[in-house]
């Protein structure tokens, strides 16, 4: 059982490039999330998704989109990258409300 | 909006021995979870131990256990019988009852040593 999948695990980006985070759970799991983790910080939510075709911003979703077309996946894309978003992105998925997040790997993306 | 507080960015105990991680919270609901969560250095992020909020008892997971006071909003974890491996960052989060939106603490990086 993967559990939930990121790709990719490093990424290194110019300012204004674009790209796609994916993530991609097995576990029929209908709530999915994005959180960014900076140095010596907590994770703060990016978006969240409840269920396919409904999505919700979290705390710092400025510079994010994200679209959930399948119970499965979950991207989130940086329209124009700015060396602020360096970060460590995770994705999380659960059953359930309040159920405990199940966490990927995490993709450590620096952008110059 | 919620928040959550960790004051103690380091904390270092000997092996075998016990430590306690404190966390404290900001909420006007009555109803929401709290989670302890690792990340060792491989930065996996790990479930340690949940606590629904309109429980008393205090939830238990083998070595570890939380001391939950409501009124005080406190959420600590006490680690017993430390082990090397315990060695890792813990973040405690607040979900509410509403969805599925966790706020994390700053965490409290762990050091055990032999």
């Amino acid at each position: 059982n993967a559990g939930v999948t990121q790709t990719p695990k490093f990424q290194v980006l110019k300012t204004g490039q674009s790209m796609t985070l994916q993530c991609a759970q097995d576990m029929n799991h209908e709530y999915m999330s994005w959180y960014r983790q900076d140095p010596g910080m907590g994770l703060r939510l990016i978006h969240y998704s409840v269920g396919a075709g409904i999505t919700d911003q979290g705390e710092v979703p400025n510079g994010y989109n994200v679209s959930r077309s399948t119970t499965e996946d979950f991207p989130l894309r940086l329209l124009s990258a700015a060396p602020s978003q360096t970060s460590v992105y995770f994705c999380a998925s659960s059953w359930g409300a309040n159920q405990p997040q199940h966490f990927g790997d995490g993709t450590r993306l620096s952008i110059l | 909006a919620q928040t959550v507080t960790q004051s103690q960015p380091e904390m270092s105990v000997q092996e075998a021995e016990t430590v306690t991680l404190s966390c404290t919270y900001d909420t006007s609901e009555s109803d929401y979870y709290l989670f302890w969560y690792k990340q060792p250095p491989s930065r996996q992020m790990i479930l340690v131990i949940r606590q629904e909020a309109y429980k008393q008892q205090n939830a238990t997971e083998n070595r570890f256990s939380v001391n939950f006071q409501k009124a005080a909003k406190s959420f600590s974890l006490k680690i017993s019988d430390s082990q090397l491996g315990d060695a890792a960052m813990y973040f405690c989060a607040y979900n509410n009852n509403a969805g599925n939106m966790l706020t994390f603490g700053g965490g409290t990086r762990l050091m055990v040593k032999p």
